[in-house]
């Protein structure tokens, strides 16, 4: 079945710093990606989507400079999080769209996230 | 955008209760799944079912989409069934947009 893989599944960082999340999908292609975040006991707000080949799009209220997204290949998504700070503690979770056409059903999957703590 | 809404929010059952959740949503969807999400945060898809009926040993979903509303069927809860249940829905541009979830916990 369609695989998508985020690593790391943890990652501890000092403020100030960047940290680096993938998401990869292991079995198919995919131009789309997205990225969710989930603050303690809440429901995944969508980020932004990720566009291999061109700039990602932002939903309203993310800021750009503070969450890159680069979609360098149809296989690869990085989210990273430059200077980052406690409040951008979080959980991390990508999704991605298969790229097929001759395929019906169900053609998006999720990652099994990143948990990102920033002391 | 589409509104997402789960009833009800939280859910405490007795093991080998059985529950229904509900997910309304606001508009045309062309996509619906059903995640239960672990205590380590990992989704675990239960259903993709943007419309008609399946079901999967002791879970069983609806979704009727001209009523725009699906329902998430548990049947014999176990304690292993806790954990927070959410409904995600698909429009035309692929986003995958998340209802708040439903809590539950199903007491030994």
């Amino acid at each position: 079945g369609a695989v998508v893989s985020q690593h790391p599944s943890w990652v501890i960082c000092k403020s100030g710093t960047s940290v680096k999340i993938e998401c990869r999908s292991l079995d198919f292609q995919a131009t789309t990606m997205f990225w969710y975040r989930q603050f303690p006991k809440q429901s995944l707000m969508l980020m932004a989507t990720s566009n291999e080949g061109s700039k990602a799009t932002y939903e309203q209220g993310v800021e750009k400079d503070k969450f890159l997204i680069n979609h360098a290949s149809l296989t690869l998504s990085t989210l990273t999080v430059t200077s980052a700070h406690p409040e951008d503690s979080s959980f991390y979770i990508c999704s991605a769209k298969r790229d097929s056409y001759l395929f019906s059903g169900n053609t998006i999957y999720f990652g099994e996230g990143s948990w990102l703590t920033v002391v | 955008g589409i509104q997402v809404e789960q009833s009800p929010p939280d859910l405490i059952l007795q093991e080998g209760a059985n529950s229904t959740l509900r997910c309304n949503f606001s508009d045309s969807v062309n996509n619906l799944q059903w995640f239960h999400q672990n205590p380590w945060g990992q989704l675990i898809n239960l259903f993709y079912i943007p419309s008609g009926t399946k079901q999967n040993g002791r879970l069983s979903a609806t979704t009727v989409a001209t009523e725009r509303y699906s329902l998430l069927y548990i049947s014999s809860s176990q304690t292993t069934d806790s954990g927070v249940y959410f409904c995600a829905v698909g429009t035309g541009g692929f986003k995958t947009i998340f209802g708040a979830g439903t809590r539950l916990f199903v007491k030994a």
